[in-house]
Formats: C-alpha cells, structure tokens, sequence
C-alpha cells in the first residue's frame, strides 16, 4: 500500500525546544516537499529536496531544517528559533523535479507549542 | 515573482447548486495550474491538472476547470454540488517546462455545501 505517513500526528512542545517532524514515502519518489498550512494563508513551502543530499529553502525556511540521507525519507527539524511554531505540517512526494508532476500529500502533523 | 489568488474564502451553497470557484494567477511564461480538494479529516489530493492542450479539463467527481490564458484564470466548475463536496479547494500554479519543482498554493476557498 504505497503512500506517504507522517508522524506523530499532533504534536506538543515546549518553547525553546527543537524538535523533529518525520517524513517517510515508499512511492520511490525523488522529489519531497514540506509545507506549513495556516488558516486563510494556504500552503507555504519551507524545504524541498529534487534528489538525495540536496535540498533547496522554500519561501519560510527560516527557523527550520531537514536532512534527505535516504531517497524516502525527509525529516523537518523545527528550532527554537522558529517564532510561531504552531501550526499544521504537510509532506509531499512527487515522482521527478519537473513542474507539472503532481504532488501527493501526508496525513499532516499538529504542532502546538505550549 | 509567480502568485495566486482564491478571491472567495468561503463559499456556502446548496445541493444541486451549480459551483465556480475563482483563481487567477500571475506569471508571464509559461505554467502549469492544478487544483487540489482537503475533504475534511482526509490528505489534500489531486482534483484536476493542465499542462497543455486543451483549456478545459476535466478531472475526479465531475469537476472541470478552464485555463483562460488571456485572463490568467484557471476557475473550478461543477454544474451540480453535493453535500459530499464540502471540502477546502485549493488552486496552485508552477512554471511550465521547468525543472524546478516549486508549486505556488492559493490561500484556499472552503466550501459548504447546505443539505
């Protein structure tokens, strides 16, 4: 049963501590993406890797991280440098780097910082 | 820079209502435009995507959506709603014949369908 899970689904810290978002797709997908959701704002890229060992900032990167070690997995670090860390977090897959590839979604993880 | 705008956050009608819900982007070249459902408790998937041919396109559950290049419009239609449409709908754009694999997300409309 191919697809992407994201873990945990909700979420909660601490200020002032990091913690990380796990990513996992057996889709054989080169292309992985995160996003954060706000209400009224849509989705908002924070990383994207096309490849394994490359990532690229999306357009929020500030305040986060990630790895790609392995072709299915993309984990987001959230720091503590990340101002307004609450909100609902999206991985995506996608088969290639090219534009018109559709992207496929996790279930999403519900950060709350307390 | 490429953008895109939903004009309606949120649209309420009532089953069997006809539904078109807006987008229009921004970007000179050429695009590719999607639009993607979040059924409520449910992943965001693909309801349709153009990425050349033909204008209108036709995707899942009876929507269709028609790229109007002149416009810079890609709106979402369907003739007949139902309470099972209830659901946010997003509209997103990336540069078409491109390598980079950015998409670029409208802030969403949500629907309410009335029973």
């Amino acid at each position: 049963d191919g697809g992407i899970t994201q873990s945990p689904k909700y979420l909660f810290r601490k200020e002032g501590q990091n913690v990380t978002l796990s990513c996992e797709q057996n889709l054989n997908h080169d292309a992985m993406y995160w996003y954060r959701q706000d209400p009224g704002q849509g989705l908002r890229l924070i990383y994207y890797s096309q490849i394994v060992n490359d990532f690229q900032k999306g357009d929020i990167a500030e305040g986060y991280s990630v790895s790609r070690e392995k072709k299915e997995s993309f984990p987001l670090t959230v720091t503590s440098a990340q101002k307004n860390p609450t909100a609902f977090y999206l991985c995506a897959s996608s088969r290639g780097g090219d534009s018109y590839n559709e992207q496929f979604f996790g279930p999403g993880t519900r950060l709350t910082v307390l | 820079a490429q953008s895109v705008s939903q004009h309606n956050h949120h649209v309420i009608l009532s089953e069997a209502a006809s539904l078109e819900l807006g987008c229009n982007y921004s970007y000179g070249g050429t695009v590719n435009l999607f639009w993607y459902v979040q059924y409520p408790g449910q992943h965001l998937q693909l309801l349709l995507k153009y990425f050349s041919g033909d204008p209108l396109v036709k995707g899942i559950k009876g929507f269709e959506a028609e790229f109007i290049k002149s416009k810079f419009s890609f709106n979402l239609r369907k003739p007949s709603v139902q309470w099972s449409d209830t659901a946010e709908y997003f509209c997103a754009t990336s540069p078409g014949y491109s390598s980079a694999s950015k998409i670029i997300f409208g802030s969403g409309t949500r629907l309410s369908i009335r029973p």
